[in-house]
């Protein structure tokens, strides 16, 4: 199947630092890629939708100028968590849908945030 | 409205034995699909199944199952022949026609297979 990389996988930052994480399709070409958020025992939230060569689509709630979401080619896109603070740490999740199937969804493998 | 809905937080089943996820879902597109995932403890999400609005027949993959009652608006997830590598969160998924192909997940079901 085809296959998503997400890194970090584990990432310790400073409160007031920023935190950039990638999402590549290795494989293939993803026109769309989606950012999930995912507390302790919760189910995954979707934060936004990311289009190759334009901006991201946010969902409400989500504030865009804390997390920058670029989607600068077709195989990659990322997140970052600006200006972090404890109450972003959680576990982010990718996820890109490939051009020629609407019944896939690939994952990344995650990335666990803890900010102190 | 809760788009998708699952009812059981957690669920045991005996090693061997079938299991149903229970999945209910609200949508008023008739073009949509439905999406299983198992989430282990490291957190990735693996793709069990997936069932398509218009499928005449329901999906299987290996021991999944699921049991579309497209009238009910319910998508369960059978496991058959439980195994111990099965103890895992498990999520049901919709993705609607006009959704930019985003999935909207339920909350999840705890499944403990006991040996």
């Amino acid at each position: 199947g085809a296959v998503v990389s997400q890194h970090p996988s584990r990432v310790i930052c400073k409160s007031g630092t920023s935190v950039k994480i990638e999402c590549r399709s290795l494989d293939f070409q993803a026109t769309t890629m989606f950012w999930y958020r995912q507390f302790p025992k919760q189910s995954l939230m979707l934060m936004a939708t990311s289009n190759e060569g334009s901006k991201a689509t946010y969902e409400q709630g989500v504030e865009k100028d804390k997390f920058l979401i670029n989607h600068a080619s077709l195989t990659l896109s990322t997140l970052t968590v600006t200006s972090a603070h404890p109450e972003d740490s959680s576990f982010y999740i990718c996820s890109a849908a490939r051009r020629e199937s609407n019944t896939e969804a690939f994952f990344g493998q995650g990335t666990r945030l803890t900010v102190v | 409205a809760q788009k998708i809905t699952q009812t059981q937080p957690g669920m045991f089943v005996q090693e061997k034995e079938a299991v149903t996820l229970d999945c209910t879902y609200d949508t008023s597109d008739p073009s949509y699909g439905l999406f299983w995932y198992k989430q282990p403890s490291s957190g990735e999400m693996i793709f069990l199944i997936y069932q398509g609005s218009y499928d005449q027949q329901n999906a299987t993959e290996g021991r999944y199952s699921l049991n579309f009652q497209k009238a009910r608006k319910s998508a369960n997830l059978v496991i058959s022949a439980s195994q111990l590598g099965d103890s895992a969160m498990y999520f049901c998924a919709m993705r609607e026609r006009d959704s930019s192909y985003k999935l909207i997940f339920g909350s999840g079901t705890r499944l403990l297979v006991r040996p």
